[in-house]
């Protein structure tokens, strides 16, 4: 069935540092994929998305390419910031009218000032 | 923009009690969903409906039950809760995209947090 790895966590960084959380899936067909984050106390809000190979998604620096022939979406940003600290999870849409979401599990990024 | 809310941040019950948690949405969206989050494990989908009146299983549905009588609200009922219901309650909503690729955002609520003594 189809279903998401990523990598475990906590990911700890200094401000400034390189980011990369790794995530892989396993889908039949053509899914959506998804990275949703987290804010301590808060819930989940959408961070970026692509919806079909080699689409890009991108939101405030944080960058993922939809790659099927690795069958990855690794989450990028340049340049961490302590206000960046939060779970990110990534989700792969299956397909269907009724938007059914799967997710990861979920990696704690930790950044350091 | 979209609001989802959900009608309490904590909540404490004892086993046995019956549960209910509401969530509302403001964008006249005909999905809704619930996902409870634990530790380890993600997010997983205990109910999700995608009309007034129409529900379908998740991942996880034992133990639950819900309710859409109107399209803004969808309650999450937990008719007798036990322990192993501990957890963080998510409702999201997003809308009928009607094609087969699921491309629509889901919109989250920010969760309740369920205690079962």
């Amino acid at each position: 069935g189809n279903s998401v790895t990523q990598m475990e966590g906590p990911v700890t960084l200094s401000e400034e540092a390189f980011l990369t959380i790794n995530c892989t899936y396993t889908a039949t067909g053509y899914p959506s994929l998804f990275w949703y984050v987290q804010y301590p106390g808060e819930g989940l809000q959408l961070l970026l998305k692509a919806t079909k190979a080699d689409d890009k998604g991108s939101n405030k620096g944080f960058e993922a390419t939809y790659r099927k022939e690795t069958t990855s979406f690794h989450l990028e940003k340049g340049s961490v910031q302590v206000s960046d600290s939060a779970v990110y999870f990534c989700a792969l849409g299956p397909g269907g009218a009724t938007n059914k979401l799967i997710f990861g599990t979920g990696t704690l990024l930790a950044v350091q000032p | 923009d979209v609001k989802v809310t959900q009608s309490s941040r904590y909540l404490v019950k004892r086993t046995g009690e019956k549960v209910f948690l509401e969530c509302v949405q403001d964008m006249d969206h005909e999905n809704m969903f619930w996902y409870r989050q634990d530790p380890g494990l993600g997010l997983r989908l205990i109910y999700f409906s995608y009309d007034v009146k129409m529900k379908e299983k998740g991942d996880i549905p034992e133990g639950y039950s819900v309710s859409r009588e109107k399209k803004e609200r969808f309650s999450l009922i937990l008719e007798s809760a036990s322990t192993n219901q501990t957890s963080m309650y998510l409702c999201a909503s997003s809308l009928f995209s009607g094609g087969t690729t699921s491309t629509d955002t889901q919109y989250f609520g920010p969760g309740t947090r369920l205690t079962v003594l």
